[in-house]
C-alpha cells in the first residue's frame, strides 16, 4: 500500500514534556510538510522540507522542531516552548516537480492533547 | 499575497438535492486552486485541482468546480447530495510552488 502514515493516532502529553510525532511516506516524494489544525479553522503550515537534510520554517514554527535525515521520514517534535500545543497535526507530502503547484497528499493525522 | 475565503462555515442540504459550497480567492498571480474533503478525525483527501487548463474541473465522487477569474471564485458543486458527503470541505489556493493557503472550511451536513 502506498501512502502516508502518521503515528500515533492519539497522543496525550503532560505540560512541560517534549513529544515527537511520526510521519512516514512511501510515495517517493521529495517534499514533506507539517500542518496544525485547530477546531473550526483551516490548516496552518509549521515546517516544510523540499529535500533531504533541508527544511524551512512555515507560518507558525515557534515551539516546534523537525529533522529530515531520510527521504521517507519527517518527524515533528512539539517542545515545551509551544504555548498551546493541543491540536490536530497533519503531515503531507508532494513530488516537488516543476509544476506550478504539486498536489499535496495528506496522512490521517495525530490528535495531540496536553493535560 | 494570496488568501481564500469560504463564504459559509456551515451548509445543510437534504439528501438528493444539489450542493453548492462557495469559495472566493485573492491572488497576485495565476493561482492553482484545490478542494479537499476531511471526514471527522481523518486526513484531507483531494477532490479536485485547477491549474489553468479547463475552467470547469471535474473531481471525484461527482463533485466539480468552476474557475471564474472575473469573479475570483471557485465554487464547488454536486448535483445530488449523498449522506456520505457529510464532511468538512476546504478550498485552497497556491500561487507559488507548494505553498498552500487554506480557507476556514465549510461543514456540509446532509439530512435524510
Amino acid at each position: 500500500d502506498g501512502g502516508i502514515t502518521q503515528s500515533p493516532k492519539y497522543l496525550f502529553r503532560k505540560e512541560g514534556q517534549n513529544v515527537t510525532l511520526s510521519c512516514e511516506q512511501n510515495l517517493n516524494h521529495d517534499a514533506m510538510y507539517w500542518y496544525r489544525q485547530d477546531p473550526g479553522q483551516g490548516l496552518r503550515l509549521i515546517y516544510y522540507s523540499q529535500i533531504v537534510n533541508d527544511f524551512q520554517k512555515g507560518d507558525i514554527a515557534e515551539g516546534y522542531s523537525v529533522s529530515r535525515e531520510k527521504k521517507e521520514s519527517f518527524p515533528l517534535t512539539v517542545t515545551s516552548a509551544q504555548k498551546n500545543p493541543t491540536a490536530f497535526y497533519l503531515c503531507a507530502s508532494s513530488m516537488n516537480s516543476q509544476e506550478l503547484t504539486d498536489t499535496q497528499y495528506f496522512g490521517p493525522g495525530t490528535r495531540l492533547t496536553v493535560l | 499575497a494570496q488568501s481564500v475565503t469560504q463564504l459559509d462555515s456551515h451548509v445543510s442540504v437534504s439528501e438528493g438535492t444539489p450542493v453548492l459550497l462557495r469559495c472566493n480567492y485573492s491572488s497576485s498571480y495565476s493561482p492553482s486552486l484545490f478542494w479537499y474533503v476531511q471526514h471527522p478525525n481523518k486526513g484531507l483527501q483531494l477532490l479536485l485541482k485547477y491549474t489553468s487548463a479547463a475552467t470547469l474541473v471535474k473531481g471525484i465522487n461527482g463533485f466539480e468546480a468552476e474557475f471564474k477569474k472575473s469573479e475570483t471564485s471557485f465554487h464547488l458543486t454536486k448535483p445530488s447530495a449523498h449522506m456520505s458527503d457529510a464532511a468538512e470541505y476546504f478550498c485552497v489556493v497556491s500561487e507559488r510552488s507548494n505553498m498552500l493557503t487554506f480557507g476556514g472550511g465549510t461543514r456540509l451536513m446532509v439530512k435524510p
